[in-house]
């Protein structure tokens, strides 16, 4: 079944504690994103990866890391995290940019303590 | 940056009625995607509209780019199509800028 897998479903961590975020894809697509979602703000793109080894910035990179070093795969790095990054995040994956329809995983539930 | 408005904020219907969701973008964007948020959270994409019209079932979209907006229409309503829509646009090739969303609560 095609799909995009996150895990873990839900994490509660404390403050500084580093936490990885995984994000696999099993459509052989190029381009992979995160966003997180918070209540009155929407979805907002936090980094996006057009192919292995190409990242790049979106809308709210800061406190956040990435790497793409295979395709199917695109971990989301929270090297010190804080309170304010409580929040729902995303991880979709399309096969060619923002140019064919965007998939999302089932979101990860952060709570940062 | 581009501003994505989308209205109505609330909607509320009764089973079997009909309803218009409009996504107004302030400048011109490479493509433009309808997407569903139900209950349980989970995002699925309805549409992917760029521009001109498409229908899958119940639900069609048509998206004017000349004029900056998009509308999501939804026949014959159900309990099941309760959630948030949402329309996403693209720009700049490869950023993604959502809407705030349309709440939509459809009682039997």
């Amino acid at each position: 079944e095609a799909q995009v897998t996150q895990n873990p479903r839900y994490l509660i961590t404390v403050t500084g504690k580093k936490l990885t975020v995984t994000c696999s894809q099993n459509m052989n697509h190029e381009y992979m994103s995160w966003y997180r979602q918070d209540p009155g703000l929407g979805l907002r793109q936090i980094y996006y990866s057009m192919n292995v080894e190409v990242t790049d910035k979106g809308d709210v990179p800061e406190g956040y890391k990435v790497s793409r070093k295979e395709k199917r795969n695109f971990p989301l790095i929270l090297e010190s995290p804080s309170p304010n990054q409580t929040s729902l995040y995303f991880c979709a994956s399309s096969s060619r940019g923002l140019s064919e329809k965007l998939f999302f995983g089932s979101g990860t539930q952060l709570s940062v303590l | 940056g581009i501003q994505v408005e989308q209205s109505p904020p609330d909607l509320i219907l009764q089973e079997g009625a009909n309803s218009t969701l409009r996504c107004n973008f302030s400048d011109s964007v490479n493509n433009l995607q309808w997407f569903h948020q139900n209950p349980w959270g989970q995002l699925i994409n309805l549409f992917y509209i760029p521009s001109g019209t498409k229908q899958n079932g119940r639900l069609s979209a048509t998206t004017v780019a000349t004029e900056r907006y998009s509308l999501l229409y939804i026949s014959s309503s159900q309990t099941t199509d309760s959630g948030v829509y949402f329309c996403a646009v693209g720009y700049n090739t490869d950023k993604l800028i959502f809407g705030t969303g349309t709440r939509l609560q459809v009682f039997p």
